[in-house]
């Protein structure tokens, strides 16, 4: 089945440690993005990729980094720099349409919290 | 600057009422996207929705129904004879032309109780 998946679903780690979130796409889509989701509120975009070893900040890229080595994949690394690392990490992916990027399909989440 | 609101935090029903959700929007953009997304418990984030702004005819599929408003620059989503499978948070989210970026809403949490 084409789809996002994204691992591990739960994370925890001892603060002052990095950790990686992994997202991966068999959509064959060609931009790719990480949000974050504190409770109550909307989505925030950290980056985002459009091709393969490309990647933009997006609104709140500080103590995040990424990388694009493959289409498929867009691992979301978090720094002992993010401040408050505690929430809900979403991928998600897009195609390229005539009209620029069509809707974003999303993964399943990671929720990581930091102890 | 790109901006949605959705003023309703929590909406609360009872199966089978009619519920609209609001979504007020702004951009400079003349041309730009719309959409809706429901997040159930789980988490993940499901697209429903997008209307371009130059295509100002509603859409109806099944018991969902959205008015798109540019005059009022409000997209709402209603849902008819609400079911406890609704219970979930909305997001509206809205993409300028000019750019890839999504720009969401703080999103409207739904209860649908039997």
């Amino acid at each position: 089945d084409g789809g996002i998946t994204q691992s591990p679903k739960y994370l925890f780690r001892k603060e002052g440690q990095n950790v990686t979130l992994s997202c991966e796409q068999n959509l064959n889509h060609d931009a790719m993005y990480w949000y974050r989701q504190d409770p109550g509120q909307g989505l925030r975009l950290i980056y985002y990729s459009q091709i393969v070893n490309d990647f933009q900040k997006g609104d709140i890229a500080e103590g995040y980094s990424v990388s694009r080595e493959k289409k498929e994949s867009f691992p979301l690394t978090v720094t002992s720099a993010q401040k408050n690392p505690t929430a809900f990490y979403l991928c998600a992916s897009s195609s390229l349409g005539a009209v620029g990027y069509n809707e974003q399909f999303f993964g399943p989440g990671t929720r990581l919290t930091v102890l | 600057a790109q901006k949605v609101t959705q003023a309703q935090t929590e909406i609360s029903v009872v199966e089978k009422e009619d519920v609209t959700l609001d979504c007020v929007y702004e951009t400079r953009d003349t041309t730009y996207y719309l959409f809706w997304y429901k997040q159930p418990p789980s988490g993940e984030l499901v697209f429903l929705i997008r209307r371009n702004s130059f295509d100002e005819q509603n859409e109806i599929s099944g018991r969902y129904s959205w008015n798109f408003q540019k005059s009022t620059s409000s997209f709402n989503f209603t849902i008819t004879a609400s079911q406890v499978v609704d219970s979930a948070v909305y997001f509206c989210a809205l993409r300028g032309s000019s750019n890839y970026k999504l720009t969401f809403g703080k999103g409207t949490l739904l209860t649908v109780n039997p």
